[in-house]
């Protein structure tokens, strides 16, 4: 499996406060996104980091905002948790942008009461 | 922007008998179309993929086909097994050149032993 852990693995928070989660890798890779899954919607982009301090917005981008200040780590903030923004969130990351596998996370399991 | 859509989201095949998943995609300039399964409480992991060059693409019994005129490409898992039960995602890379993915719905395989 490849190196990637996700902390927290479970949170329940409540409206309108701040939340982060992290996605830390091992394999020194370049690329890391970060995703939502929903009942009937699949896996949503969020955000992703194409390098240090590089980052550009995904589909669903409203709402998060992202942080990656070393290679191994990247962040999703949630500034204000809304209940729509309950959801399970999977990083990925991939060595090369085109033609290349993404490895998953385990995914955060996040609930906004 | 692309849009990915996967039927059925749901199949129910006995052991042994083959299953079909298909999707459709919107962006003609896609290029690159994996396959994803995710087991129950853990991350997506790739299965298999096909680039727009390659017609049809097999691995086991797993086979990938893919139709650009008809922007249409396919999962076909033959012999199926108990562990085969998952869900799987279909995704597309749209015209980007980025790694973002735009995946399908999601379909949910149950293999009856």
């Amino acid at each position: 499996d490849a190196g990637i852990t996700q902390s927290p693995r479970h949170k329940v928070t409540e409206t309108g406060t701040p939340v982060t989660l992290r996605c830390h890798q091992t394999e020194n890779h370049r690329y890391m996104y970060w995703y939502r899954q929903d009942p009937g919607h699949g896996l949503r982009l969020i955000h992703y980091s194409y390098g240090v301090k590089d980052t550009d917005k995904g589909e669903v981008s409203d709402g998060y905002s992202v942080s990656r200040s070393k290679t191994e780590d990247f962040l999703l903030t949630l500034e204000s948790a809304t209940s729509s923004q309950t959801s399970v969130y999977f990083c990925a990351i991939s060595e090369f942008s085109s033609y290349n596998e993404q490895f998953f996370g385990p995914g955060t399991r996040l609930t906004v009461l | 922007g692309e849009n990915v859509e996967q039927h059925p989201s749901t199949l129910s095949v006995q052991e042994g008998d083959s299953a079909v998943i298909k999707c459709t995609y919107s962006d003609s300039a896609s290029n690159y179309f994996p396959w994803y399964k995710q087991e129950l409480g853990k991350g997506p992991q790739l299965i298999i993929d096909i680039r727009s060059n390659v017609g049809e693409k097999k691995d086991q019994r797993i086979a990938v086909t893919l139709n650009k005129t008809a922007k249409h490409f396919s999962l076909h898992i033959t012999e199926t097994q108990p562990e085969d039960s998952a869900v799987y995602f279909c995704a597309a890379d749209g015209s980007s050149n980025t790694g973002k993915l735009i995946f399908g719905q999601g379909t949910t395989l149950q293999v009856k032993p």
